[in-house]
């Protein structure tokens, strides 16, 4: 089975901030991989996938990038709404998560 | 538009299964997979397996193998996932969501199942 290994686990930031999530594939996925933000109590919602492209409607401030088996997630200005937790996924071999990043206000 | 809608929160004993129900419109169920994917509380998300809309063909996460079975029906557009041999760290809330391409766009709104004595 793919591991995915997020880092930071915990990440505290203020409105403004860009912020870099980075997560690791235990083998090579190629691009194909995904990240979601869940808030508490909510369903996630697909931010991007292929490892880069923007889901419709998810605001530009998100971008990814990364192949193979490192990636990453910047929100280029973090904005009030983005305070949340995010998960990335690999998609080459069925499903594995991440184990999450909580973004936090500092 | 499409929706997925899942079947309401489950209190189960030890030992026991539960079967949770996915509804689906506003696509051609059978030209996509489902996926279940659980959630315990205050931890991440968690994939369990799939079920192919078009064939019924499953595929589990190793860890669930054994007491985990998902299926479809095509007449109502609705896959079903049962967990059985239920312990308390089975509680979670379970989400379906439709596979795109290996992503998950379309999710119901999840599932609560508590597994208490």
């Amino acid at each position: 089975d793919i591991q995915m290994t997020q880092s930071p686990s915990t990440l505290s930031a203020s409105v403004g901030d860009r912020v870099t999530i980075t997560c690791r594939a235990s083998q090579s996925i190629g691009r194909w991989l995904a990240w979601y933000q869940q808030k508490a109590g909510t369903v996630p919602k697909l931010l991007i996938y292929k490892s880069s492209t923007l889901e419709s409607g998810v605001p530009s401030r998100f971008s990814g990038s990364g192949s193979g088996t490192e990636f990453t997630l910047t929100i280029s200005s973090l904005q009030p709404d983005d305070f949340a937790t995010y998960y990335c996924q690999q998609y080459n071999d069925y499903w594995t998560f991440g184990q999450g990043t909580k973004v936090e206000v500092k | 538009q499409v929706q997925l809608v899942q079947s309401g929160a489950e209190v189960k004993k030890p030992g026991a299964s539960v079967k949770v129900s996915c509804q689906t419109s506003g696509y051609t169920f059978t030209s996509y997979g489902i996926s279940w994917v659980r959630q315990a509380p205050g931890q991440g998300l968690e994939w369990m397996g799939l079920v192919s809309g078009y064939n019924g063909n499953t595929n589990y996460a190793q860890k669930f193998e054994g007491r985990l079975t998902m299926t479809r029906d095509t007449s109502t557009s609705t896959a079903y996932m049962e967990l059985g041999s239920l312990r308390s760290d089975d509680t979670a809330v379970y989400y379906c969501a439709r596979d795109r391409g290996g992503i998950g766009v379309y999710w119901g709104q999840g599932t609560l199942v508590t597994v208490s004595s």
